[in-house]
């Protein structure tokens, strides 16, 4: 079946350092690919995704590439903000007829001023 | 204006209780969900509704019932409450489930937060 493999946290970091959070996964075929992130106290939202092979997805500064041969989707953000602070999922769908969306078990990160 | 709303947003009850969730998504989508996510934030699939018609329904006990009177809709019932409900449940939508293949974006509401003592 699908899964979807994340870091585990928390990961800590001081304002304006790099940040990368790994997503691997397994699925047949070729699945989308997604990041939601998911502030305190909120539901989860859509942060970027990819549908196929190579492509880059970006939004507020953050970033991830859909890797095949790798089968990664690692979250990157050049410089973070307190204001990044939140819980990150990675997430596919559309593998194998599914019409289950999996998630990975979220990497909560922490920002310090 | 909120996209995907439900009711309550907290709740606290005892066990043996029987609760209800509601869910309203005014995207036009086709198809609905619901998710529990728990304390570690591992979130995980509980029922599915296309159409108003149930497609998934996981391994989750008989005292969890989802009713979906339109396909703007989908309420969530749970009899006979237990501690291992308490949780942070969240309703989403998504257009269908063709766009679901195809990587349509999932959108998610709030949550409500369920509180068994």
């Amino acid at each position: 079946g699908n899964s979807v493999t994340q870091m585990e946290g928390p990961v800590t970091l001081s304002e304006e350092a790099f940040l990368t959070i790994n997503c691997t996964y397994t699925a047949t075929g070729y699945p989308s690919l997604f990041w939601y992130v998911q502030y305190p106290g909120e539901g989860l939202q859509l942060l970027l995704k990819a549908t196929k092979a190579d492509d880059k997805g970006s939004n507020k500064g953050f970033e991830a590439t859909y890797r095949k041969e790798t089968t990664s989707f690692h979250l990157e953000k050049g410089s973070v903000q307190v204001s990044d602070s939140a819980v990150y999922f990675c997430a596919l769908s559309g593998s194998g007829g599914s019409y289950i969306p999996t998630f990975g078990r979220g990497t909560s990160l922490i920002v310090h001023p | 204006d909120t996209a995907v709303s439900q009711t309550p947003k907290y709740l606290v009850t005892q066990m043996g209780n029987d609760k209800s969730i509601k869910c309203e998504q005014n995207l036009g989508h086709d198809t609905m969900y619901w998710y529990k996510q728990d304390s570690k934030k591992f979130l995980k699939i509980m029922f599915s509704y296309n159409n108003k018609e149930l497609i998934i329904n996981e391994t989750v006990p008989n005292r969890f019932s989802p009713k979906s009177p339109d396909k703007a809709h989908l309420n969530l019932h749970i009899n006979s409450l237990e501690l291992g409900d308490s949780a942070v449940y969240f309703c989403a939508s998504s257009q269908d489930l063709t766009a679901i293949r195809s990587g349509n974006t999932i959108y998610f509401g709030e949550g409500s937060w369920l509180t068994v003592v």
